[in-house]
């Protein structure tokens, strides 16, 4: 059973970089989409993006400017980096599996790590 | 971006109870509606995809309905461990976007 576990720095500070990794275990990396998402605090769930095995990008118009998705399937994990950070990116912040049928469901999802942006 | 509007945003029930929550899209989305289950500091949970097709292991007291605009997830016989914030995805068009979840607390 494939589990996701996201990673990194919990403390940010503005307008530096917030870079957060999900290991991939219990399954394959590759033939997936795999995506971001956060949910700031008292808000809902953003879609940040998602990113093939290939290493093919799709992000969200507005966070593209400041994000950057990578992956490395030799080591089953994929990335997120965010750039200029502000107190607006603190959100709990999910990395789930895309599924690439016709409904594009996320399955399963990481427990989520809160990452504040702050001096 | 597609918006989802989702109602109520919390709503208090007994256990044994019967509970719907809605979930309504900007733009037609044909079917392409996922709902989800959180419980808090825990990975969400995939309910039912496609609008009304029960995720393996989901119990069948969750059901699913709607098409179009309009999309309900109804739950028929509370039981203890329903008691999480429940939130609808639309899957038709990036950005792929949520409702803003329904909190379902015990009365």
């Amino acid at each position: 059973q494939v589990q996701l576990q996201e990673s990194g720095p919990r403390l940010v500070k503005p307008s530096e970089t917030l870079s957060l990794r999900c290991n991939v275990s219990g399954g394959s990396i590759s033939s997936h989409y795999w995506s971001w998402i956060r949910q700031p605090p008292g808000k809902g769930l953003e879609w940040i993006g998602h990113i093939y095995f290939s290493g093919r990008t799709d992000y969200n118009p507005s966070l593209k400017s400041r994000v950057t998705m990578s992956i490395d399937t030799s080591k089953k994990h994929f990335s997120l980096k965010l750039t200029s950070v502000t107190a607006a990116d603190t959100a709990v912040y999910f990395c789930a599996r895309v599924d690439w049928g016709i409904y594009r469901w996320f399955d399963p999802w990481g427990q989520g790590t809160l990452v504040t942006v702050s001096s | 971006d597609i918006q989802m509007t989702q109602s109520p945003s919390s709503l208090s029930a007994s256990v044994g109870d019967r509970v719907t929550i809605t979930c309504r899209a900007s733009q037609t989305i044909n079917s392409h509606l996922n709902w989800y289950q959180h419980k808090a500091g825990k990975a969400p949970n995939l309910l039912i995809y496609g609008a009304s097709t029960l995720e393996t292991g989901v119990p069948s007291r969750f059901s699913g309905r709607g098409s179009g605009t309009d999309f309900t997830l109804t739950i028929t016989g509370l039981q203890p461990e329903d008691f999480a914030t429940y939130f609808c995805q639309q899957g038709d068009t990036t950005p792929y976007t949520f409702g803003q979840g329904t909190k379902l607390e015990i009365k």
